[in-house]
């Protein structure tokens, strides 16, 4: 059974940083394209980063391009998303998600992690 | 890049159908033939309904179907149930490696 456990949200100062991770199990970690989804307080979903499975290639939206840094550690299951100079707009649940960002077909989700941005 | 546009809500008795609309542009929806939708609980992941347009994942039902003309993709759920009241979702490649969502549209089984 495939798995998606984020860990790592909290509430932040503007301008914080703050490193989420998921670990994932029930598939082969490394052959599967990885991503970062949000979703403000009542709000839609918004794709924010994907990373290839050898973790070679990485690709984020405009809105958080510069600030956030997506990773993975394929010896230990896990995806990262290192989160820098944070904005009360980024406060949302986000989510990890097993899928081909080029097809946009996400087939497996977690939980969601929620991060506050609030002085 | 612009959310795709989804109407805020829509509704229909048991066993009725209902359509969902996901507008975008040549740039997303009518440029390729990525066009997902997702089914979101309160409180809960969303949920593959929908991929490539018109393919269903094993086990989703098959009162849920897809289409797509232009610049406009479309999710139509027959035969109403009440577990069917959700917020439904599309999303599209948007090209350069870049996925665009709809904003959404609330489902209510009267």
């Amino acid at each position: 059974e495939v798995q998606l456990l984020e860990s790592g949200g909290d509430l932040v100062q503007p301008g914080g940083s703050l490193r989420l991770s998921c670990a994932a199990s029930g598939f082969t970690f490394s052959s599967y394209t990885l991503n970062w989804v949000r979703q403000a307080p009542g709000k839609g979903l918004e794709w924010v980063s994907s990373i290839s499975g050898n973790g070679g290639s990485a690709y984020y939206a405009d809105s958080v391009k510069g600030r956030f840094t997506i990773s993975r550690d394929n010896s230990k299951n896990t995806l990262f998303l290192q989160m820098n100079s944070l904005r009360a707009e980024d406060t949302a649940l986000y989510y990890c998600a097993k899928g081909w960002l080029s097809r946009g077909d996400f087939d497996y989700w977690g939980q969601g992690t929620l991060v506050t941005v609030s002085s | 890049q612009s959310a795709l546009t989804q109407p805020p809500s829509a509704s229909g008795s048991p066993g009725q159908s209902v359509t969902i609309s996901c507008t975008g542009t040549s740039s997303d929806v009518g440029g390729y033939n990525y066009v997902s939708w997702y089914q979101q609980h309160p409180g809960k992941a969303p949920k593959l309904m929908i991929y490539e347009v018109s393919k269903r994942p094993s086990g989703v039902p098959d009162r849920f179907s897809g289409s797509k003309s232009g610049n406009t993709a479309s999710l139509t759920v027959s035969g109403l149930q009440a577990e069917d009241e959700a917020d439904y979702y599309c999303s599209s490649s948007a090209g350069s490696n870049n996925l665009v969502f709809g904003t959404g549209t609330k489902v209510t089984v009267l």
